[in-house]
Parts: structure tokens; sequence; C-alpha cells
């Protein structure tokens, strides 16, 4: 079983939707999550951490976590043409480990 | 001035070759990492260190070696490069106090002919 799986995509949506990419990871022992955006060609850049089950928001993102069924979700309102990346999800590699496992990341395209 | 550099940004180089990679940073941060990244394997954990004294391999450290010079500095070394090698390296910092949040340099196109 693959430690953190992604849908590669591409997911496209159309300008103004909500884009949902989601992400399931094996380590139980994960409790710290965070989602990278990544351009072609960039470094990733930390876009949302969460860390208890339910949802957190920031702005036109919201986290969503749900340990027992190691899932955790980003969704993103308003889609707009610049939110067009590869976004990583990065599960903590257990418990106090300090080290990020990622998944290979969705690539999301948003249609104007 | 960015918080977390990293130098050479593109580097040629042939198969046999030393070549050290370079990672700064001005945050103050205590963790530091190198990734590697793939096309369609994503970012793997080279190396990562918690402190001067403290440095540990990750998942792909073969052919590879780390020295952290300081608290701000730490450097990746190719002893002799070989094409498979050929990447984008990442170094990334974080915080002990934080929450485990990792902030990335601007990496490094390593192509090994």
């Amino acid at each position: 079983q693959k430690e953190v799986e992604q849908n590669s995509g591409p997911l496209s949506v159309p300008e103004g939707a909500i884009a949902s990419l989601n992400c399931t990871y094996s380590d139980r022992g994960s409790q710290s999550f965070f989602w990278y955006r990544q351009y072609s060609g960039k470094s990733p850049e930390l876009i949302m951490s969460i860390y208890s089950n339910g949802d957190k928001e920031d702005g036109r993102f919201t986290a969503q976590l749900n340990k027992a069924s190691q899932y955790v979700s980003l969704l993103i309102r308003d889609s707009q043409p610049s939110d067009s990346a590869t976004y990583l999800c990065a599960p903590e590699r257990g418990a106090g480990s300090y080290q990020l496992t990622f998944g290979k990341g969705t690539k999301l395209s948003v249609i104007p | 001035d960015a918080d977390v550099t990293q130098t050479p940004r593109n580097r040629i180089t042939k198969t046999g070759k030393r070549i050290m990679l370079e990672c700064s940073q001005t945050k103050g941060h205590d963790r530091m990492y190198w990734y590697r990244q793939d096309p369609g394997l994503g970012l793997r954990l080279i190396y990562y260190s918690f402190d001067v004294k403290d440095i540990n391999k990750g998942e792909i450290s073969d052919g590879y070696s780390v020295s952290r010079q300081a608290q701000a500095k730490f450097s990746l070394s190719l002893e002799s490069a070989i094409p498979n090698q050929t990447a984008l390296y990442f170094c990334a910092t974080s915080a002990v106090a934080g929450d485990n949040e990792q902030f990335f340099g601007p990496g490094t196109r390593l192509t090994v002919l």
C-alpha cells in the first residue's frame, strides 16, 4: 500500500467552481497534515495545515481531516486560473518524527 | 531577501564528478532537510538535520552525503555523480517551536550527463 495516495489528475474545473482534492494516507500515527501548492518548475509552497479532525478554513481554502478514515482533503472555492498548479498532500511520517511524506500530487487546471 | 536560498540554481555536470549543493537560511530554524523531486515519483527525503550535531539519513541517502556547517547552512554532496541523480533538489527548513511546517528553498536543477 502506498503511503500517501492522491489522484494524479489532471483535475479540470471551470473558473469560479469548487475544486476538491483528495488524499489518503497509511500511517495511523500521523498527527500533522499539510497541503502544498507547486507551480511547474517552482518550489512547493505551504498553503494549509491541519492537525485535528474536522474542517479548517483559510480564505478560499478549506482543509478537511478524518483520521479514522485516514483521509484529508483540500477544497478551493471560487477557483481562479492562478490556482492552476500541482497540489501536494504531506502527512507527518508518524507522530513526532518531524518528517513529512509527500504524495505525488494532483494537477489542477482551472479553465477560464 | 529570500528566507531559504540554494546555490547553484542550475548545474550541468558529468558522470563521476563531485558536486556540492548549498542551502542557507535566515529563518532561524533548527531543522533542515534535503529532498529530490523526479517526475512521477514526487518528493523524496535524502537527509535531514535537527541541529548542527544531529544528521540523519532519509529514504534515499545512497550516493549522497551532507554537512551541517552551522545552524543556517546545510550542504548536500554527490561524491561521484551518476545520470540517475539528475533531478530537482530542494532544501527545506522547519522550526523546533513550530508545528512541523516546512518551508522550501527555490530548488537546484541538476543534470548529470
